[in-house]
């Protein structure tokens, strides 16, 4: 069973500061994707990286994948409460589900104004 | 299409009863997943259809379990017999022809079960 470690698992920042979360795993997947999970709702795909050593952008939040495709970071610059949030990894390769995905915990981050 | 629905939100049942869950997912999708959330995890995964064939199930769907997609558009899961350990969140979601892999999978906003 592939397994994906998040760290931290819980994170209280205040607003303005930047932060970032890890999902690491020992073995390597065909992509990995970002989720973020609001209360009560479904997880919302932010992000689907592919090639190692690959970086993405989405306004103040920065992916990356590692050269080894086995762990991605996910960097938040200047949070703001509205970042708060269950933020999900999902290595892409097997786990079930044709596509296989395979989550990890997930970590839980909370902005104060 | 206003996405992935799933009916009910919340379901609260005594331990023993049969309960049923419905997914209804993007129209054009044609692959449907089921997932398992519990407290403090990641979504874990049940199950798979592509259009109306159950191509993968999981070792954590029990006998007690068992999901169906007739016509290759609505899903249903039910679970007879329901234990206090199956309490979790159920979510549904769907994806385009070139899988969830691509462009993602595309959630519901859950069922909640609670076992009483």
């Amino acid at each position: 069973t592939q397994l994906l470690e998040q760290s931290p698992q819980f994170l209280s920042i205040q607003e303005g500061e930047n932060l970032t979360v890890y999902c690491n795993s020992s073995s390597v997947f065909s992509s990995l994707q970002w989720y973020r999970q609001e209360p009560g709702e479904g997880p919302v795909l932010l992000v689907t990286v592919v090639t190692g050593g690959e970086v993405k952008k989405l306004k103040r939040l920065t992916f990356q994948f590692g050269d080894a495709r086995k762990d991605s970071s996910l960097h938040i610059t200047a949070a703001q409460p509205g970042d708060t949030g269950l933020y999900l990894c999902a290595g892409v390769g097997s786990g079930g589900g044709a596509d296989g995905l395979t989550f990890g915990k997930g970590t839980h981050l909370i902005i104060q104004p | 299409d206003t996405g992935v629905s799933q009916d009910p939100r919340h379901k609260i049942t005594k331990r023993g009863q049969n309960v049923t869950f419905r997914c209804d997912p993007i129209s054009e999708h044609n692959r449907l997943y089921w997932y398992r959330q519990t407290l403090g995890q990641g979504p874990e995964f049940l199950t798979y259809f592509q259009n109306e064939a159950q191509l993968e199930k999981s070792r954590l769907l029990s006998d007690r379990f068992s999901a169906e997609r007739p016509k290759g558009s609505f899903s249903t899961l039910e679970i007879q017999r329901t234990e206090q350990g199956d309490s979790a969140m159920y979510l549904c979601a769907s994806s385009s022809p070139n899988g969830q892999g691509r462009r993602g999978a595309f959630f519901g906003q859950g069922t909640r079960l609670t076992v009483v």
